[in-house]
C-alpha cells in the first residue's frame, strides 16, 4: 500500500495563476482532509470531505476549492494564487471520524511546498 | 474546541524517558486526547489517544489525570529519531486543531 500521496512535491506559482493538487489514498478511508502549514506553527485545516461526492469547510477554507468525485482522491484547487498562500500543504485519509468512541487515525502525505511569487 | 498548552521545546537524552506535558482545562466530558508528532516536515504520524483511562502502545504512554485537565505523553526509551514536534491535540467531532506544539530535543 502507497498509503497517501500528494502531486506535485513542490511547485512554484506567479500571483494571479492557477493549479490543482492531487490527493490520492489507497485505503479506502471514509474522510478526507486538506491542511496548510505555515513556518513555525501547527497545520490548520482547510477542507475537509466525509465521503465521495460531500465536501465541507474547514478552519481557514478562503481561497480554496475543493472536490471528491471518486472515494480515493481529494483535489485542492487555488483560482488565483497568492503571496499569503505560500505554505506547505498536507492531505490526510482516515477511516472514521473519531467522533463518540471511534478511532480517528489520520494517516498524512508527505505534503506539497508551494511557492507564490 | 478545547485548546491546549504545551512547553514550546524540552531537551532529553538518548535511552532516558521523555515526559511530554499537555494542559487541557477546558476539555469536556467526551473530547478525546489524541497526540501526534511530526518529524522534520514530515507529514504528522498519529501516535496514541485517550479519553480517562491511561493508555499505552508500542510507540509510547498516555496519562490523563482524574480531572482531564492535563495529560502527559511518555517516550519511555528516547532515541535521537524521535526528536521532533509533538502535538497534543484535543478531538471532537472529526477536526484535529493543531497547535505549535514541543519541538523534543533527543540528545546524546
Amino acid at each position: 500500500n502507497a498509503g497517501v500521496t500528494q502531486t506535485p512535491k513542490f511547485r512554484v506559482l506567479k500571483t494571479g495563476q492557477s493549479m490543482t493538487l492531487l490527493c490520492a489514498q489507497d485505503m479506502n478511508h471514509e474522510y478526507m482532509y486538506w491542511y496548510r502549514q505555515d513556518p513555525g506553527m501547527g497545520l490548520r485545516l482547510i477542507h475537509y470531505s466525509v465521503g465521495e461526492g460531500t465536501t465541507a469547510k474547514g478552519e481557514v477554507p478562503d481561497g480554496y476549492n475543493v472536490s471528491r468525485l471518486k472515494k480515493q482522491n481529494f483535489l485542492l484547487g487555488l483560482e488565483s494564487a497568492a503571496p499569503s498562500q505560500t505554505s506547505v500543504y498536507f492531505c490526510a485519509s482516515s477511516l472514521t471520524s473519531g467522533g463518540g468512541s471511534s478511532y480517528n487515525e489520520q494517516f498524512f502525505g508527505p505534503g506539497t511546498r508551494l511557492t507564490v511569487l | 474546541d478545547a485548546k491546549t498548552t504545551q512547553p514550546t521545546s524540552m531537551d532529553c537524552a538518548e535511552g532516558r524517558a521523555a515526559n511530554l506535558p499537555c494542559n487541557h482545562s477546558t476539555i469536556s466530558g467526551n473530547e478525546y486526547v489524541y497526540w501526534y508528532r511530526q518529524i522534520h516536515s514530515q507529514g504528522p504520524q498519529y501516535i496514541i489517544h485517550g479519553l480517562k483511562n491511561n493508555e499505552t502502545n508500542e510507540m509510547a504512554s498516555l496519562i490523563i489525570t482524574e480531572d482531564r485537565k492535563s495529560s502527559t505523553l511518555i517516550l519511555p526509551h528516547a532515541t535521537l529519531r524521535d526528536t521532533a514536534v509533538y502535538y497534543c491535540i484535543v478531538l471532537y467531532g472529526n477536526k484535529l486543531v493543531f497547535g505549535a506544539g514541543t519541538i523534543l530535543r533527543v540528545k546524546s
